[in-house]
């Protein structure tokens, strides 16, 4: 089945304490992002790449961290969470046509609390 | 550079009423566009897409939507509403892939289904 996962689903944690958020697909897509969702504001994009090794900053990046060093995985890092990134974090990829990308697909959503 | 606006931030209708779920957009270029749905708890489902073929854009469970470029809109029309429809809605435009691709939210459309 097409997908894509993330993982955890859920996660409590306390204020600087280094976290990973796990992104795969196995759609053999190309691109990949990240975003996150709060009340009002629906999704900001906070970091996408292109493909392998290539990265590069969204609408809200700061505090976050990204890699792409396979085509399948795109962790999302927060080096010294604080409470402000409390939300709700979605992993999307989608293939790449000449202009634009094709439709993206979204994983399930992990739930972030930073105490 | 590229937005969009979702006009309602909350609908109420009944079973087995119309739907009309509003969305104007804002873009350089001809914009690729799209409505999600998130259900409670869950994450992003592709309801339709929009990719400069066909203005009348038909997607899963009944739903359309129509794309006007006059008047910038894309809104989202279903002909009876149904209790599982009780969810949020997301207009989004896509960005190029000279942008990074980016995919702007609206802000969601919240749908409440009255038995």
């Amino acid at each position: 089945e097409a997908q894509v996962t993330q993982n955890p689903r859920y996660l409590i944690t306390v204020t600087g304490k280094k976290l990973t958020v796990t992104c795969s697909q196995n759609m053999n897509h190309e691109y990949m992002s990240w975003y996150r969702q709060d009340p009002g504001l629906g999704l900001r994009q906070i970091y996408y790449s292109m493909n392998v090794e290539v990265t590069d900053k969204g609408d809200v990046p700061e505090g976050y961290k990204v890699s792409r060093k396979e085509k399948r995985n795109f962790p999302l890092i927060l080096e010294s969470p604080s409470p402000n990134q409390t939300s709700l974090y979605f992993c999307a990829s989608s293939s790449v046509g000449a202009y634009r990308t094709d439709t993206q697909y979204f994983g399930p959503g992990t739930r972030l609390t930073v105490l | 550079a590229q937005s969009v606006t979702q006009l309602d931030s909350h609908v109420s209708v009944s079973e087995g009423t119309p739907v009309l779920l509003r969305c104007n957009y804002s873009s350089s270029y001809s914009p690729s566009l799209f409505w999600y749905v998130q259900h409670p708890n869950k994450g992003l489902q592709l309801l339709l897409k929009y990719t400069s073929a066909a203005t009348l854009v038909k997607g899963i469970n009944g739903f359309e939507a129509e794309f006007k470029k006059s008047e910038t809109s894309f809104h989202l029309t279903k002909p009876s509403a149904h209790m599982s429809d009780a969810a949020e809605y997301f207009c989004v435009v896509s960005g190029l892939k000279a942008a990074g691709n980016k995919l702007t939210f609206g802000g969601g459309t919240r749908v409440l289904v009255k038995p």
